[in-house]
C-alpha cells in the first residue's frame, strides 16, 4: 500500500541537542511539507518542497532544516536553535506542488528533555 | 496573516445526535477542506469543496462551501463513538505550484455512549 511513513513514532532528547525525523513516501509524489501540531494550534507549515534538491521556508522554520536528495524522503532536523521543540510534528506530500490534497503521515512525537 | 475560526476548541455530544461546526475567515478562500485527525495519527481528508454554494456528502458526513468564500460548514449526522478525534478545516486561497493550505486550530470532538 502506498503511503507516508514517519520514524521514529516517539523521541526523546535532551537540551542543546540535534535531532532528525525521518518521513518516507511511496506515492511518488512531487511535493512534501512538514507541519508542527501543538495543542490548540492547529497545524503550522515549518517547511515545504516542490521537486528534489529544492525546499522553500514555511511559516516557522527557524531553528530547523530540511533536505530533499531523494524525491521520497523529506527528513527534518530539529537543531538546538530551536526553542521550544517539544511537539508533534506531521510530514504531508502532494501529487504535484500547490495541490490542496494532502496526504499524512503518523507523526513523530518530540520531547525535549 | 491568513487566519481560519474554529470554535469552540472541543464539543461534547451524545452517541446519535447530529453535530455541525463551522470555519470562517475575513478572507476569501477558493478551495475548502476537513480533515479529522484520530489520537497519536496524522489528519485524513474526510470532504473538499470547490465551488461557491457547493454541498457534498460522504457518508454520514455534509460539508458545504459558503456562498460568500469566507466560510464553510461541516455536519455529522447520528454520531457514533468513531467519530471522536480533531476537526480541521483548511483553505486555499489561490492555485499554482506556491499555493499553501491554511489551517484552522481545530475542534476536537467527543462523543459521548
Amino acid at each position: 500500500d502506498g503511503g507516508i511513513t514517519q520514524s521514529p513514532k516517539y523521541l526523546f532528547r535532551k537540551e542543546g541537542q540535534n535531532v532528525t525525523l525521518s518521513c518516507e513516501q511511496n506515492l511518488n509524489h512531487d511535493a512534501m511539507y512538514w507541519y508542527r501540531q501543538d495543542p490548540g494550534q492547529g497545524l503550522r507549515l515549518i517547511y515545504y518542497s516542490q521537486i528534489v534538491n529544492d525546499f522553500q521556508k514555511g511559516d516557522i522554520a527557524e531553528g530547523y532544516s530540511v533536505s530533499r536528495e531523494k524525491k521520497e524522503s523529506f527528513p527534518l532536523t530539529v537543531t538546538s536553535a530551536q526553542k521550544n521543540p517539544t511537539a508533534f510534528y506531521l510530514c504531508a506530500s502532494s501529487t504535484v506542488p500547490g495541490a490542496n490534497v494532502l496526504t499524512f503521515g503518523a507523526g513523530s512525537r518530540l520531547t525535549v528533555l | 496573516g491568513q487566519q481560519l475560526n474554529q470554535s469552540p476548541q472541543s464539543m461534547f455530544i451524545q452517541e446519535g445526535e447530529d453535530v455541525s461546526m463551522n470555519c470562517t475567515s475575513s478572507s476569501i478562500f477558493n478551495t475548502w477542506l476537513w480533515y479529522k485527525q484520530e489520537p497519536g495519527e496524522g489528519p485524513v481528508l474526510l470532504i473538499a469543496l470547490y465551488k461557491a454554494g457547493e454541498l457534498t456528502s460522504n457518508g454520514r458526513l455534509t460539508a458545504q462551501f459558503g456562498i460568500t468564500r469566507k466560510d464553510s460548514f461541516l455536519n455529522i449526522s447520528a454520531s457514533i463513538p468513531s467519530d471522536v478525534g480533531i476537526y480541521f478545516c483548511a483553505g486555499q486561497r489561490v492555485t499554482g505550484a506556491n499555493s499553501k493550505l491554511t489551517f484552522g486550530k481545530g475542534i476536537t470532538l467527543s462523543v459521548r455512549p
